[in-house]
């Protein structure tokens, strides 16, 4: 099966950097996905490693090493819209059809002023 | 660009009511199909998944159901729902090819079951 890690809670000054792990145990590794969710809204899209490295993406990166089953999310240059629930999600290549996603339960953060 | 659509949006019902959640999305064309829950503070379960017309794969024993009678339609239904029903139903798509399949979510549906 699939154990995926996250710290449930996160605070952070605006301005700042931030980094967010995750850990993940499964036995077809096939791509890790991070989401961000707002309170009340759906998850949104925010990274996809499949290889070893730091994906960039503007204030946000995303970093993999598959042999450590490790993962995190660099948040840069804190905004207060930044507080939100991220998601660590994991694909099994084991796993059947339709290339399913196993989340974590997410770390909530918050951003102060 | 693709658009997905729940409706809808917060639902009460009583304990041993019947649901109908649905699901719609616009711009793609045989998409990959999923019903998530999320309860309260928990993390994102994946009840059911489709691959096409007809075709629902479960991932966990409930009284819930899933149909997908067009290509973009996707239902979520119960015949009577129970307390522990009670969360935020989440549709996702994804295409049903390469390279990373990427999962995008539509708005959610709050259930709430009194």
């Amino acid at each position: 099966g699939q154990n995926i890690d996250q710290p449930t809670e996160m605070t952070a000054t605006e301005g700042a950097i931030v980094q967010i792990n995750c850990t993940y145990q499964t036995s077809g590794f096939n791509g890790l996905f991070w989401y961000q969710q707002h309170a009340g809204e759906a998850p949104t899209f925010l990274s996809y490693n499949v290889l070893d490295g730091l994906e960039e993406k503007g204030r946000f990166s995303s970093f993999l090493s598959r042999s450590k089953g490790y993962s995190y999310l660099l948040l840069k240059e804190l905004q207060m819209k930044d507080s939100a629930s991220y998601l660590c999600a994991v694909r099994d290549r084991w796993r059947t059809g339709a290339n399913n996603l196993f989340f974590g339960t997410g770390t909530r953060l918050t951003v102060i002023p | 660009s693709q658009t997905i659509h729940q409706w809808p949006a917060t639902l009460v019902q009583p304990v041993g009511s019947p649901l109908s959640l649905e699901c719609t999305v616009e711009g793609t064309s045989n998409p990959n199909l999923y019903w998530y829950r999320q309860a309260a503070g928990r993390g994102l379960q994946l009840l059911f998944y489709s691959v096409g017309i007809g075709q629902i794969s479960s991932e966990v024993p409930q009284n819930l159901s899933a149909s997908r009678p067009q290509d973009r339609q996707f239902i979520l239904s119960s015949k009577k729902l129970l307390l522990s029903d009670s969360g935020f139903y989440l549709c996702a798509w994804s295409p049903s090819d390469g390279p990373s399949y990427e999962q995008y979510f539509g708005p959610g549906t709050r259930l709430t079951v009194t």
